[in-house]
């Protein structure tokens, strides 16, 4: 079975500090995508980033960047030089191929604050 | 281009009473997904549907059932409201034939059992 793990559960960090967040996955498919989401206080789920297993390029955006690591099962997501509309809740997602249904499984949370 | 949409934002249920959630899809998207969020925790996955049929279920009990109609929108039943149905939920949609990418969620509706 899929499991994600998030085990920062809260992070808080002064504006322009760069920060980590952490994920680790569990899964028996050799077939799978990770992704991030932020959660802002509105609710909606925002989509950063997907990566599938066989891709393990790491990439930068702007501000935000991805280490993909297989031989640990991380996705790591960094912030550089965070700002305060960075707050929110980060979300790591899996989802497996087996089965074609790719329903993903999310993680518990990092609840990011970044104090001004 | 509308996104996925949610309807209503909030909600106050009695336990024991009824309710229904709506969704709509974002535009292209005929296949839905509904998470149920728990303060503090990950979106929990209940069911998806495409062809009007419901395709995938989480561990939910029967109390959950929901309906896709021909327009693609969704929605999402709860019977026999408990306190611990009390969470956020969540709408996502994808193209069915894009499986393997990443779902778009509406701002979710907030339901609370009292």
């Amino acid at each position: 079975a899929q499991k994600v793990t998030q085990a920062q559960t809260e992070i808080s960090v002064v504006e322009k500090e760069d920060v980590t967040l952490d994920c680790v996955y569990e899964t028996r498919d050799t077939t799978y995508y990770l992704f991030w989401y932020k959660q802002p206080p509105s609710g909606e789920l925002v989509f950063l980033i997907r990566r599938n297993s066989f891709d393990e390029q790491n990439e930068i955006s702007g501000r935000y960047s991805w280490n993909f690591q297989k031989s640990t099962s991380s996705f790591n997501f960094t912030i550089t030089a965070s700002q305060v509309v960075d707050s929110a809740v980060y979300f790591c997602a899996l989802s497996e191929a087996s089965g074609g249904s790719y329903i993903p499984t999310f993680g518990r949370g990092t609840s990011l604050i970044v104090h001004p | 281009d509308a996104g996925v949409t949610q309807s209503p934002t909030h909600l106050i249920k009695t336990r024991g009473q009824q309710v229904t959630l709506r969704c709509s899809p974002k535009s292209g998207h005929d296949t839905v997904s509904w998470y149920q969020q728990a303060l503090g925790q990950g979106p929990q996955f209940i069911f998806q549907y495409y062809e009007e049929e419901e395709r995938q279920r989480g561990n939910f009990p029967d109390r959950f059932s929901g309906h896709q109609f021909p327009n693609y929108s969704s929605e999402l039943n709860v019977n026999a409201l408990l306190l611990g149905d009390s969470a956020l939920y969540l709408c996502a949609s994808r193209p069915k034939r894009f499986w393997n990418t990443e779902a778009f969620f509406g701002q979710g509706t907030r339901l609370t059992v009292v």
